[in-house]
């Protein structure tokens, strides 16, 4: 148990298609990046949010989205689905991230057909 | 951008044995971290080390920043221990809370 945790754990959509992807950290995260691993690569940083405001994005279109709650929830929005979005989807919260770094969640796994 | 070249991309143990995982930035990084990657997706924080040595259990790591590298080495191997072991930095130079990872090394510990 991380204390960082992601709903739901697989998801299987259609091209077109819209999805919203959850999480839920610690209390005083204040900071949440999300990230998209295709199969046999590493994670690729997709934004980050900091009380609630976009920081930070990484080389993905606007049709990925995110919003962030006073709750250390956080969501993460695909619209119109592409087959190649298929992949594992990891939320990562931190406290600190110049004293402890981050920790991520166990990952939503979205198929995209 | 930075690149981040992990060595080996591949080991096989057998259960007991030591191993050393290298991970090299082509740029300075903040905030280096250590994870394991385990069979259902999860990556575990296993060592947050910007510099110095930290050790936890079988498990150790060393950072020298100045000469852009980490090292984790794993001793008496387990085969609770296999799977991907990715290092990752962020790049205060670019987008805030870029993790910048690696490929990964992918172990696998045979009983």
């Amino acid at each position: 148990e991380t204390g960082v945790t992601q709903s739901p754990t697989h998801l299987i959509k259609t091209r077109g298609q819209q999805v919203t992807l959850r999480c839920s950290s610690q209390s005083g995260h204040n900071t949440v990046s999300w990230y998209q691993q295709a199969l046999g690569q590493g994670p690729q940083f997709i934004f980050q949010y900091y009380r609630e405001e976009e920081n930070g994005r990484g080389n993905f279109p606007p049709r990925f989205s995110g919003l962030q709650f006073p709750n250390y929830s956080s969501e993460l929005n695909v619209n119109a689905l592409e087959l190649d979005d298929s992949a594992l989807y990891l939320c990562a919260s931190s406290l600190d991230r110049d004293t402890y770094g981050y920790t991520f969640g166990s990952g939503t796994r979205l198929t995209v057909v | 951008g930075i690149q981040v070249e992990q060595s080996p991309p591949d080991l096989i143990l057998q259960e007991g044995a030591n191993s050393t995982l290298r991970c090299n930035f082509s740029d300075s990084v903040n905030n280096l971290q250590w994870f394991h990657q385990n069979p259902w997706g999860q990556l575990i924080n296993l060592f947050y080390i910007p510099s110095g040595t930290k050790q936890n259990g079988r498990l150790s790591a060393t950072t020298v920043a100045t000469e852009r590298y980490s090292l984790l080495y794993i001793s008496s191997s387990q085969t609770t221990d296999s799977g991907v072991y990715f290092c990752a930095g962020e790049n205060y130079g670019g987008s805030q809370g870029n993790l910048i990872f690696g490929k990964g090394t992918k172990l696998s510990v045979k009983p």
